[in-house]
């Protein structure tokens, strides 16, 4: 069963704006992960951030995690064509078992 | 580090009919995953290997669907017989260590499978 539900489950922005999803859960977690997965491919490990943590940061990529809400969000900056793609967010079901969320799917307009 | 490899890329067949998947993680991940990935959908867990021992196969329809990983290493996916239901990616991903949730997976580029 799904963990992680996105939302939105669709959104579309001109390129240089900033895209916001969140991702929101049922039961605690001890971390959570998000990817992207563009069309055709595999999924691609972005950020994983412990539930001790707040914020975390890699390149245009802002994550929070508010634990007292269950719920995360993605932050992309500056956007660009190749940010084009679908963003799921992965919540843990117990030390070993990833569940993941049916994903936001982000277009970005030249 | 070369990523982890699927085959065949690509696979239509008709319902009833068998098929295989495989897939060869990067070198060294302990833990193996098989996900089903339905249009429009996340990925779904199939399957988890930890070496060659299964971690958790609670969603895998094991009237038709079966999975091994040789040795701990390659591992194969099968479905027989084939339900129209089964159309979807089925993606393969590894990871270094043992808790899922405290490693990175690393995917495959998928198997997509369409039956007919």
């Amino acid at each position: 069963s799904q963990q992680g539900e996105e939302d939105p489950q669709a959104l579309s922005i001109q390129e240089g704006e900033n895209a916001t999803m969140n991702c929101s859960y049922k039961t605690s977690i001890n971390n959570l992960q998000w990817y992207r997965q563009n069309s055709g491919r595999g999924l691609v490990h972005l950020i994983l951030i412990r539930s001790n943590e707040r914020e975390k940061h890699s390149g245009r990529l802002r994550v929070t995690l508010d634990t007292s809400k269950k719920s995360s969000s993605l932050l992309i900056t500056a956007s660009r064509a190749a940010d084009t793609a679908s963003y799921f967010c992965a919540t843990d079901r117990d030390d070993y078992k990833l569940s993941f969320g049916a994903g936001t799917t982000v277009t970005v307009r030249a | 580090e070369a990523g982890v490899a699927q085959s065949p890329r690509y696979k239509i067949i008709e319902k009833r009919q068998s098929v295989a998947f495989w897939c060869n993680p990067i070198s060294g991940h302990a833990t193996l995953y098989w996900y089903q990935q339905i249009l429009g959908q996340g990925p779904k867990l199939l399957i988890q290997f930890q070496n060659n021992g299964v971690v958790d196969d609670s969603q895998l329809p094991k009237d038709r669907f079966s999975a091994e990983r040789l040795k701990g290493v390659d591992s194969t996916l099968k479905i027989q017989p084939a339900k129209l239901e089964d159309s979807a990616v089925y993606l393969c991903a590894s990871s270094k260590g043992v808790r899922a949730t405290n490693e990175k997976l690393f995917f495959g580029s998928g198997t997509q499978l369409s039956v007919l």
